[in-house]
């Protein structure tokens, strides 16, 4: 069985400061990793994902994202945010087989303070 | 522009009616996914369904029914059964690869 944990529920930040967005997962196999966004009443945007190769990965919106397999992390970064960051962040773990197994995590609402 | 349309956004039934929320896609996906978002509890799969004329329960299926009669179309039925439906519903899709998931706007239903 797989598990996503996200260790923040609400981080606020000023703008223009940097933010990291933690993310722990468990599998028992190989996996894949992705950081959506979501803004209010929307549906889920995929900012980066991680299937294989390099371990540093970068998105949309100038976020990245780190694939740490020894600490079983994929936390997501911005170095200067802009208020239009505000949004829920969701990290998800798959394994290869179909979509139909990922798992999420339970959000992240972050907060950017003019 | 290919997408996900889910309709209707906002959906208010009263306890005990079944009701349908709709889902299309263009993006000529073979795979197609319903969640239900809770606030605090992330996403959780409802059904899916990898192909026309077949789809599977996902975690929380009890109180729900879907059919895929079309590649386009994912309906999902939210039933008298389900005991706590007021929820935002999402629908996706994805391609052959399955590594990722492209998402509708939600539907956000309201039992009253």
């Amino acid at each position: 069985a797989q598990s996503v944990t996200q260790l923040d529920s609400q981080v606020p930040v000023f703008e223009e400061a940097p933010v990291e967005l933690r993310c722990n997962y468990s599998s028992s196999v190989s996996v894949y990793l992705f950081w959506y966004v979501q803004y209010p009443n929307q549906g889920l945007q995929l900012l980066l994902k991680y299937l294989s190769g390099s371990t540093l990965v970068k998105g949309i919106n100038g976020f990245e994202a780190e694939f740490n397999k020894s600490q079983t992390s994929f936390h997501l970064r911005k170095p200067s945010v802009h208020i239009s960051d505000t949004a829920e962040y969701f990290c998800a773990v798959s394994a290869p087989g179909g979509y139909q197994k990922v798992t999420f995590g339970t959000g992240t609402k972050l907060q950017v303070i003019p | 522009d290919g997408g996900i349309t889910q309709s209707p956004k906002y959906l208010f039934r009263k306890e005990g009616q079944n009701v349908t929320l709709s889902c299309e896609q263009n993006l000529n996906h073979d795979a197609m996914y319903w969640y239900r978002q809770d606030p605090g509890q992330g996403l959780r799969l409802i059904y899916y369904s990898q192909i026309v004329n077949d789809f599977q329960k996902g975690d929380i299926a009890e109180g729900y029914s879907v059919s895929r009669e079309k590649k386009e179309s994912f309906p999902l039925t939210v039933t008298s059964a389900q005991k706590n439906p007021t929820a935002f519903y999402l629908c996706a899709s994805s391609d052959r690869d399955r590594t990722e998931a492209f998402f509708g706007q939600g539907t956000r239903l309201t039992v009253v």
